[in-house]
């Protein structure tokens, strides 16, 4: 099993650009998640879901969108990039006991 | 609200010594703990999960324990050897609210030869 894996891994982004965060999971798990982790903090959470076609919002959901067609993706779409999104990004997916398993992360600057 | 916070920020020991790791959290209605350990540039790797019907989990080196009522957790690393130096979050999952992980700061751990 690849476990948890996201494309890209690094990413510099003009100010007003949009992109895309690759994550996929081949655990068949149903909670998968989206944080960013700013240097010196804990994680935030951006977005989560519950399965295929249900998301919903975390504590820091502005700028971004997610979509979740396929238990196996769970892409995180930044609009209109800014300085504030400079950040490292974490998926993670859950397994039935709670326990979250996270990729290797994007390292986004915005400039 | 429910907050994890982890003390001390950072912690330098020489290699050889026991340490434990703090971590608190403000609400008693935690559903499970887990520790992770996180290497410069790199994800978060699973090292402990302690549900809340339990006391404490332990892994090689490794012992976590949960006190529910004193809102604590600690890690505790037995021989402490250079290859351990990393960050060490732990994270709690909380009953009532949406699913989410809620996570301390990490604690910065080194260890010198």
């Amino acid at each position: 099993n690849a476990g948890v894996t996201q494309t890209p891994k690094f990413r510099i982004l003009k100010i007003g650009q949009s992109m895309t965060l690759q994550c996929a999971q081949d655990m068949n798990h149903n909670y998968m998640y989206w944080y960013r982790q700013d240097p010196g903090m804990g994680l935030k959470l951006i977005y989560y879901s519950v399965g295929a076609g249900i998301t919903d919002k975390g504590e820091v959901p502005n700028g971004y969108n997610v979509s979740r067609s396929t238990t196996e993706d769970f892409p995180l779409r930044l609009e209109l990039a800014a300085p504030s999104q400079t950040s490292v990004y974490f998926c993670a997916s859950q397994a039935g006991s709670y326990e979250q398993y996270f990729g290797p992360g994007t390292r986004l600057t915005v400039t | 609200k429910q907050e994890v916070t982890q003390i001390p920020a950072a912690l330098s020991v020489p290699e050889g010594e026991n340490l434990v790791l703090n971590c608190s959290f403000t609400d008693s209605a935690i559903y499970n703990l887990q520790w992770f350990r996180q290497d410069p540039g790199k994800g978060l790797t699973s090292l402990l999960l302690i549900q809340s019907s339990q006391r404490e989990q332990t892994s090689g080196r490794l012992n976590a324990s949960l006190d529910k009522s004193s809102g604590r957790s600690t890690l505790y690393i037995a021989a402490s050897q250079p290859g351990d130096s990393a960050t060490y979050l732990c994270a709690g999952f909380f009953s009532g609210g949406y699913n989410k992980l809620i996570f301390g700061a990490g604690t910065r751990l080194a260890v010198h030869p």
